[in-house]
């Protein structure tokens, strides 16, 4: 089974802070994702990457940015949290070409006061 | 622009009855469909899936959707409702166009009573 696995499921930070989201999948896929899911917004795409480090920018990529050194890692960061990134981060990976649907991890919770 | 509606935030339904979730889709190409499920706490995890043929598709837990072009829909069906089947659904849409890039609806919450 594809496993996606995100480092932390609740994460409590400070506004300011410097935050890193790392994620990890273990089925060698090409295409990673990070998500971020908010009630009634539904899940909205602040970045991927189809390749080592390659990345593009989602619907919402303000005050985000990503890394992708290892084709297994994507990493999300907050560069300075504010309290609106208070939210459920999300992970997905899948695979290039004609099997298309994307796996995701179990979620980070992160709150920022 | 590349959207996905579900028209319904919440419903109620008793169980063993019969469900049905709506999804409508605005995209210009052939898209791909899909459903999601995500148990309080949880990840996503996938129901089911349409690329092409047959407009019937069968997924995990006893769940099927339908693909109607015609309407722009892929509503999400199961004839019989468990008690374990309470979470939230997302409906998606993706397309080779968009680069891999999916398009989430803002989900159906399901609440199940005894």
């Amino acid at each position: 089974d594809v496993k996606v696995t995100q480092s932390s499921r609740y994460l409590v930070k400070r506004t300011g802070e410097k935050v890193f989201l790392e994620c990890v999948q273990d089925m060698d896929h090409e295409n990673m994702f990070w998500y971020r899911q908010d009630p009634g917004l539904g899940l909205r795409l602040i970045y991927f990457s189809y390749d080592v480090k390659m990345k593009e920018k989602g619907d919402i990529p303000e005050g985000y940015s990503v890394s992708r050194e290892k084709k297994e890692r994507f990493s999300l960061i907050l560069e300075s949290a504010s309290t609106n990134q208070t939210s459920m981060y999300l992970c997905a990976s899948s695979p290039s070409g004609d099997s298309y649907e994307q796996y995701f991890g179990p979620g980070t919770r992160l709150t920022v006061t | 622009a590349q959207s996905v509606t579900q028209p319904d935030i919440h419903i109620t339904v008793s169980e063993g009855a019969s469900l049905e979730l709506r999804c409508n889709y605005s995209y210009g190409a052939t898209p791909y469909l899909f459903w999601y499920v995500q148990s309080p706490g949880q990840g996503l995890q996938l129901l089911l899936k349409y690329f092409s043929g047959d407009t019937l598709v069968q997924g995990i837990k006893g769940f099927e959707a339908e693909f109607k072009r015609s309407q722009s829909s892929f509503n999400l069906r199961k004839p019989s409702v468990h008690w374990s089947d309470a979470a939230e659904y997302f409906c998606a849409v993706g397309a080779v166009e968009t680069g891999n890039q999916f398009y989430f609806g803002t989900g159906t919450s399901l609440t199940v009573i005894p």
